[in-house]
């Protein structure tokens, strides 16, 4: 499975400010994925990111406020724009395919 | 209602088993996964089992499947302290590649 090498670990903004978490797999991957985890509560997907084309976003997400890079097969990057404490979560990177799908450590956001 | 469903709590004592059930809507799904979660850390890859199977066994661990149900269960043998975490299923769905989750068991270990 690929392991994955997610930063920060964890932030503390202000709010309107942005934020960008970046995620290194080891190996080539097709597809990433992007994941909230708001507290207490289990894991939403953002979007799938795949290389060389626009992320697909999942209903109730859009790009202006999570825009999402991918410029090759082997990293991503997630924006969080234009903050308000209501982003404070954990937001996870994903890759993988049938037999394991692996996360990245995960970024602790807060904001203030 | 939620495609993936788990009980919220689960509270076992050292050396028991443990037994997390988890219930899943979509048939068309081709895998389906147990992830662990401790305080502070990201989800560790427990073990997965395709769909065609009924059965899964890796040391402490064995995943059951019921197709026809569409029940999934893992069952942690001889549970110890630092198996104390959040339990997570999740479903690959066959349409977009995308994992669903289940709200997640808290499984406590007691001494």
């Amino acid at each position: 499975s690929a392991v994955i090498s997610q930063k920060p670990s964890r932030d503390i903004c202000q709010r309107g400010t942005s934020l960008t978490i970046q995620c290194q797999v080891d190996s080539q991957v097709t597809m990433m994925f992007w994941y909230r985890q708001q507290p207490g509560q289990s894991l939403t997907l953002i979007a799938t990111a795949n290389q060389g084309s626009e992320a697909t976003y999942e209903s109730g997400f859009v790009i202006d406020k999570f825009p999402i890079s991918r410029p090759n097969l082997t990293f991503s990057t997630l924006t969080v724009s234009n903050m308000s404490p209501e982003d404070s979560s954990i937001y996870l990177c994903s890759a993988g395919q049938g037999g394991g799908y692996t996360f990245g450590s995960g970024t602790r956001l807060t904001v203030v | 209602g939620e495609d993936v469903e788990q009980s919220l709590f689960l509270s076992v004592r050292e050396g028991d088993s443990s037994v997390i059930n988890c219930t899943y809507t979509d048939s068309s799904s081709t895998y389906l996964y147990w992830y662990k979660q401790e305080p502070g850390a990201g989800l560790q890859l427990l073990t997965y089992i395709f769909s065609n199977m009924d059965m899964k066994q890796d040391q402490r661990l064995t995943v059951l499947l019921n197709k026809k149900d569409k029940h999934l269960s893992l069952r942690i043998a001889d549970t110890q302290t630092g198996d104390s975490a959040i339990y997570f299923c999740a479903e690959l769905k066959a349409a977009g590649n995308k994992l669903t989750f289940g709200g997640g068991t808290r499984v406590l270990v007691k001494p």
